[in-house]
């Protein structure tokens, strides 16, 4: 079946870094991908669509400066997280839709981002 | 606007049925998913209902009427590994096709 590979699992950095999360579609091809954050007990909220060769789309409320979302070929997308800050802490998770006019979408793992 | 509702938890107990419902008020409405996720995982996909009426698989099943914006997930025969956040989801009918999550119910299943 479809996988998308999402790194790393896990990440603790230092208040004021950035740090980037790579999303990658293994068998298939992924011209749209979501992200998504979690924060405990609550459920996934949609941030942005990542397109690939165009710039992404923002929900409303998503600081498109303090998350970058580059989507530079079919199979990779990123987040990077600017500047981060405690309360960026969370779970972000990328959503792939399938491109063969099925209605699948393909989780990645998910990566536990912890701001200290 | 778009809102999607669900309720926050639920308890039952093993070998039970339970019904999650789910009610929606969206434009472009396109088909709804139901998500189960245990706590760090990704979601795993359950089942997705675009036609009104109950679509069956195995222990679940899920029902969606579209005139009254109101889906449920069924859940039969309960087990302990049942705990877990259920999540409806539903497709927006714009060119992405993006999913967007309901505010998620957490089941506990107790003995």
């Amino acid at each position: 079946g479809a996988v998308v590979s999402q790194h790393p699992s896990w990440v603790i950095c230092k208040s004021g870094t950035s740090v980037k999360i790579e999303c990658r579609s293994l068998d298939f091809q992924a011209t749209t991908m979501f992200w998504y954050r979690q924060f405990p007990k609550q459920s996934l909220m949609l941030m942005a669509t990542s397109n690939e060769g165009s710039k992404a789309t923002y929900e409303q409320g998503v600081e498109k400066d303090k998350f970058l979302i580059n989507h530079a070929s079919l199979t990779l997308s990123t987040l990077t997280v600017t500047s981060a800050h405690p309360e960026d802490s969370s779970f972000y998770i990328c959503s792939a839709r399938m491109d063969d006019g099925s209605y699948g979408y393909t989780f990645g793992s998910g990566t536990r981002l912890t701001v200290v | 606007g778009q809102n999607i509702d669900q309720p926050t938890e639920m308890t039952a107990t093993e070998g039970a049925i339970v019904q999650i419902n789910c009610t929606y008020q969206t434009s472009g409405f396109n088909g709804l998913f139901w998500y189960q996720q245990h706590a760090g995982e990704a979601p795993t996909f359950l089942s997705y209902n675009v036609l009104d009426g109950l679509e069956e698989k195995g222990r679940f099943s899920s029902f969606l009427s579209r005139s009254k914006g109101y889906s449920y997930l069924l859940l039969k025969e309960l087990q302990m590994k049942d705990s877990a956040s259920y999540l409806c989801a539903w497709t927006v009918n714009t060119g992405f096709q993006k999913l967007v999550f309901g505010t998620g119910t957490r089941l506990l299943v107790s003995p």
